[in-house]
């Protein structure tokens, strides 16, 4: 079945201590990207690939890294995380950056930093 | 630049129409719609490309306006199962060709249907 899986779908956490949330795609995509959620102001995107090591700022990528040493692959980090990085999280994997490319989300990760 | 959507949320009974409105200040290469149900992830609706036709299935349909820079995603006869917030996510010309298919998102429209 074709999907995206991220991981964990909950996580809860203190301020300053390191995490990653992963995410895979079997669908050979090339474009990958992250989201986050906030009420009323929709999906902001925090980084982009658009293939195996090109990675690239979204509008809001202070405070995240990324990599992407896989095509499948795109793990999402928070250094030193902070309350405000509590949000929904949603990984997308898509064909390529071409038009006509459907976005296709995982499941989401629910993140609260205290 | 995210774009504006309109309304912000709606509340229909069964069969009735509603249509959900997507504005950008920036000159576009195409809108996405997507629908999301509560606590689930996104879901594809359809693709409107600059210079494409009006796009359609079952009884959700979208039109681009490229001189306005506006989309418009039709809701007719609707379903319970049409509750959800409604996405529309832009492609901006000038970053597309540079950048390939960066989607900005709106804030999202918020549907609900009741019987």
């Amino acid at each position: 079945e074709a999907q995206v899986t991220q991981n964990p779908r909950y996580l809860i956490t203190v301020t300053g201590k390191k995490l990653t949330v992963t995410c895979s795609q079997n669908m050979n995509h090339e474009y990958m990207s992250w989201y986050r959620q906030d009420p009323g102001l929709g999906l902001r995107q925090i980084y982009y690939s658009m293939n195996v090591e090109v990675t690239d700022k979204g509008d809001v990528p202070e405070g995240y890294k990324v990599s992407r040493k896989e095509k499948r692959n795109f793990p999402l980090i928070l250094e030193s995380p902070s309350p405000n990085q509590t949000s929904l999280y949603f990984c997308a994997s898509s064909l390529s950056a071409g038009v006509n490319t459907e976005a296709f989300f995982g499941q989401g990760t629910r993140l609260t930093v205290v | 630049q995210q774009p504006v959507q309109s309304p912000q949320a709606v509340i229909l009974r069964e069969g009735e129409d509603a249509v959900i409105n997507c504005s950008s200040s920036k000159a576009l290469y195409s809108v996405h719609w997507y629908r999301q149900k509560h606590g689930e992830a996104p879901v594809f609706l359809m693709i409107l490309l600059k210079g494409g036709e009006q796009k359609g299935h079952d009884k959700i349909s979208a039109s681009f306006n490229e001189k306005k820079q506006q989309s418009s995603l039709y809701l007719t006869a609707s379903q319970l199962s049409y509750s959800g917030t409604y996405f529309c996510g832009t492609q901006e010309a000038r970053i597309f060709y540079n950048q390939g298919g960066k989607l900005i998102f709106g804030q999202g429209t918020e549907l609900s249907v009741k019987p």
